[in-house]
């Protein structure tokens, strides 16, 4: 599994875009890239993955560069229920969860 | 669908008693995993399974032991609970589709506390 970097902490106002930055520059060529959340005491919940194009699905988008060493899952109008940790992950089958970011929405 | 569930939700335990937390999927999922959270960490991976009848060890596998006797079901024991395997438990199952694919989802997860 690539490893993944992540900021601990991030703060959206309610209703802006939020912009989740990842770095997983030893991804090799056929992992792909996962975005799961975890909101507080639940279960992680799968929001998107993608290989080399950008996706979008109803919850999120996903943005990764060129080169797949880095990538950006965006909230496009953030809500209050968005509060959670959100992971990064490279890989595939036995996924590494590190710490994630911490994504506060506030009113 | 009921997806994945974890049964039970919440234990105690003292020291040195034995449990088995099942997990159970109606996904036909062929891949299934055993977690475990503590405060403030990300969840790290104790054994896994890519099919029935077959298990294998992850990150922190010790003092746990695993089964896998059924495709929708995936077993897992503590012979000898310590304090220090109270955490909260989360199973996943996932459907390969064999490029490298591979989406995961969740139960709710088991809270252990061993006294």
């Amino acid at each position: 599994d690539a490893k993944t970097t992540q900021p601990p902490s991030m703060d959206c106002a309610e209703g802006r875009a939020a912009n989740l930055p990842c770095n997983h520059s030893t991804i090799s060529g056929n992992e792909y890239v996962y975005w799961y959340r975890q909101i507080h005491s639940q279960g992680p919940q799968y929001i998107i993955h993608g290989l080399k194009n950008n996706e979008t699905n109803e919850m999120a988008s996903l943005i990764i560069t060129e080169d797949r060493k880095s990538s950006t899952l965006i909230l496009p109008h953030a809500t209050l229920r968005d509060t959670a940790v959100y992971y990064c992950i490279g890989g595939y089958s036995t996924l590494t969860f590190g710490k994630g970011t911490m994504l506060l929405v506030s009113p | 669908n009921a997806g994945v569930t974890q049964t039970p939700k919440f234990r105690v335990l003292k020291t040195g008693q034995s449990m088995t937390l099942l997990c159970a999927q109606d996904m036909n999922h062929e891949y299934m995993y055993w977690y475990r959270q503590d405060p403030g960490m990300g969840l790290r991976l104790i054994h896994y399974s890519v099919g029935e009848g077959t298990t294998a060890k992850g990150e922190v596998p010790d003092g746990y032991n695993v089964s896998r006797l059924k495709k929708q079901n995936f077993l897992l024991g503590l012979e000898s609970a310590a304090p220090s395997q109270t955490s909260v438990y989360f199973c996943a199952s996932s459907y390969t589709t064999g490029n490298w694919e591979d989406t995961q989802y969740f139960g709710p997860g088991t809270r252990l506390t061993v006294l």
